[in-house]
């Protein structure tokens, strides 16, 4: 099946900084991508709808100037958590349908597990 | 929007038993459910899916079944086995690339040996 690809699978930083996550479709062009937010022992949310060459869709409640979220290319969407604060700990997931004829399976990364002290 | 509700969000079994976990969606131009499945820290993984035009779908141990007029569907695991333990999540969506993907809250299936 297709791959998505995520960086960094795990990051720590300072309470104040920005982090930037990175997700790839490594075969295949996706001009959606989609990133969700997943806390522990709780159920994937979905932040935003990252669309190719445009802006983002946010979720009601997901600050978008809080998440900025840039889909520059077919392959690559990235998150950038601003001025993190420890509440922003946690598990961030990508993923992307492959929109090739007949494929509507979504397709995760592999997820970033972000801590913010 | 879409909301998907799940049940139980825990549920306990013998091995070689039978595992059900059901679920109800609310918008009825959601013609896309696929079930995942996720170990701990790492990414969900798609085990079986169903679309709107199919009643019911069967790969091996795993079944699904649909029904679109009550909005419902549910996941049946038949042998259950050890390595079955996980948390599945349910979803629902419209069968497009851009069309958002909407979770079930989970179930936490644990296999007795």
């Amino acid at each position: 099946g297709a791959v998505v690809s995520q960086h960094p699978s795990r990051v720590i930083c300072k309470s104040g900084t920005s982090v930037k996550i990175e997700c790839r479709s490594l075969d295949f062009q996706a001009t959606t991508m989609f990133w969700y937010r997943q806390f522990p022992k709780q159920s994937l949310m979905l932040m935003a709808t990252s669309n190719e060459g445009s802006k983002a869709t946010y979720e009601q409640g997901v600050e978008k100037d809080k998440f900025l979220i840039n889909h520059a290319s077919l392959t690559l969407s990235t998150l950038t958590v601003t001025s993190a604060h420890p509440e922003d700990s946690s598990f961030y997931i990508c993923s992307a349908r492959d929109p090739r004829v007949g494929s509507d399976t979504q397709y995760f990364g592999p997820g970033t597990r972000l801590t913010v002290l | 929007g879409e909301n998907v509700e799940q049940h139980p969000s825990t549920l306990s079994v013998q091995e070689g038993d039978s595992a059900v976990i059901k679920c109800t969606y609310s918008d009825s131009a959601s013609n896309y459910f696929p079930w995942y499945k996720q170990e701990l820290g790492k990414r969900p993984q798609l085990i079986i899916d169903i679309r709107s035009n199919v009643g019911e779908k069967k790969d091996q141990r795993i079944a699904v079944t649909l029904n679109k007029t009550a909005k419902h569907f549910s996941l049946h695991i038949t042998e259950t086995q050890p390595e079955d333990s996980a948390v599945y999540f349910c979803a629902a969506s419209r069968k497009t690339s851009y069309d958002k993907v909407i979770f079930g809250p989970g179930t936490s299936l644990s296999v007795i040996p």
